[in-house]
C-alpha cells in the first residue's frame, strides 16, 4: 500500500463555515507534510509533522490549523477563511523527514471559499 | 518556485522523446525530484536522483544531472498520449526536514 489518502476530494465553504481536510496513510510514515497549490502553480510547503509534532509552520496564517492524532493521520482545520485560500490542499507522507527520503502525495482536496 | 527554473511548454509527437530541463540554485540539495501531475489530480513521483550521480535509467526515464551547471533533465523515451501532464522539478533543501521546492512545472502536450 503505497497510498496517500485525502477526503474530501472537493469542498466548498462559506467564510465563516469551519470545515477539517482529512490525510490517511498505512506505509508507516513518521513525517507527513501539508502543501498547498494555487491554480497553475507549483505546491508551496505549509507544515510538516515528524513522530507527530509539528516541526515546520512556513508562517501560515492561523486559519489552519494543522492536528496529527497519530502516526497515520493528519487534518487540516480550516476556519474564517478567505476566498484567496481557495487552492488544492496536498498531503505526503515520507519515511522520515531527512532531505533523503522520498515523499508520496495524495490526490488532494480542491478547496473553493465563497 | 522561484529558485528552481523550469520551461513552461513543451510540444511532441506520439513516439518521440521528450526532454524537460530544470535549474536549482541550492548546491547543497542531495536528492532531486521529477513528479507528475494530471490534471486535477495530486502528485506522483516519477523518479528521483542523488545528487553524486550523473545519470539513471529507468524504464522509459532517464534522468541527466550536471552538478556544475546545477541542471537537471528527464527524458521520456516514446512518449505517449498518456504522458501529457505537468512535470515538476523538485529539490529537496538541507536542513534535516525533506523540504521540496519545486519548479513553476512544464507541460507536456503529445500530439499525433
Amino acid at each position: 500500500d503505497t497510498e496517500v489518502t485525502q477526503t474530501p476530494k472537493h469542498l466548498v465553504m462559506g467564510m465563516t463555515n469551519k470545515k477539517s481536510l482529512k490525510c490517511e496513510q498505512h506505509m508507516g510514515h513518521r513525517a507527513m507534510y501539508w502543501y498547498k497549490q494555487k491554480a497553475k502553480k507549483p505546491p508551496e510547503l505549509m507544515f510538516v509533522y515528524s513522530y507527530e509534532k509539528l516541526s515546520i509552520n512556513e508562517s501560515v496564517p492561523s486559519r489552519f490549523s494543522p492536528e496529527c492524532p497519530n502516526s497515520s493521520l493528519l487534518n487540516l482545520h480550516l476556519h474564517a477563511l478567505q476566498p484567496e485560500d481557495s487552492a488544492l490542499y496536498l498531503c505526503a507522507s515520507s519515511q522520515r523527514t531527512g532531505e533523503n527520503t522520498e515523499a508520496f502525495f495524495g490526490q488532494g482536496t480542491r478547496l473553493t471559499v465563497v | 518556485g522561484e529558485d528552481v527554473e523550469q520551461s513552461l511548454f513543451l510540444s511532441v509527437r506520439e513516439g518521440d522523446s521528450s526532454v524537460i530541463n530544470c535549474t536549482y540554485t541550492d548546491s547543497s540539495s542531495t536528492y532531486l525530484y521529477w513528479y507528475k501531475q494530471e490534471p486535477g489530480a495530486g502528485l506522483q513521483l516519477l523518479t528521483y536522483i542523488f545528487s553524486n550521480m550523473d545519470m539513471k535509467q529507468d524504464q522509459r526515464l532517464t534522468v541527466l544531472l550536471n552538478k556544475k551547471d546545477k541542471h537537471l533533465s528527464l527524458r521520456i523515451a516514446d512518449t505517449q498520449t498518456g504522458d501529457s501532464a505537468i512535470y515538476f522539478c523538485a529539490e529537496s533543501r538541507s536542513g534535516g526536514y525533506n523540504k521540496l521546492i519545486f519548479g513553476a512545472g512544464t507541460r507536456l502536450a503529445v500530439h499525433p
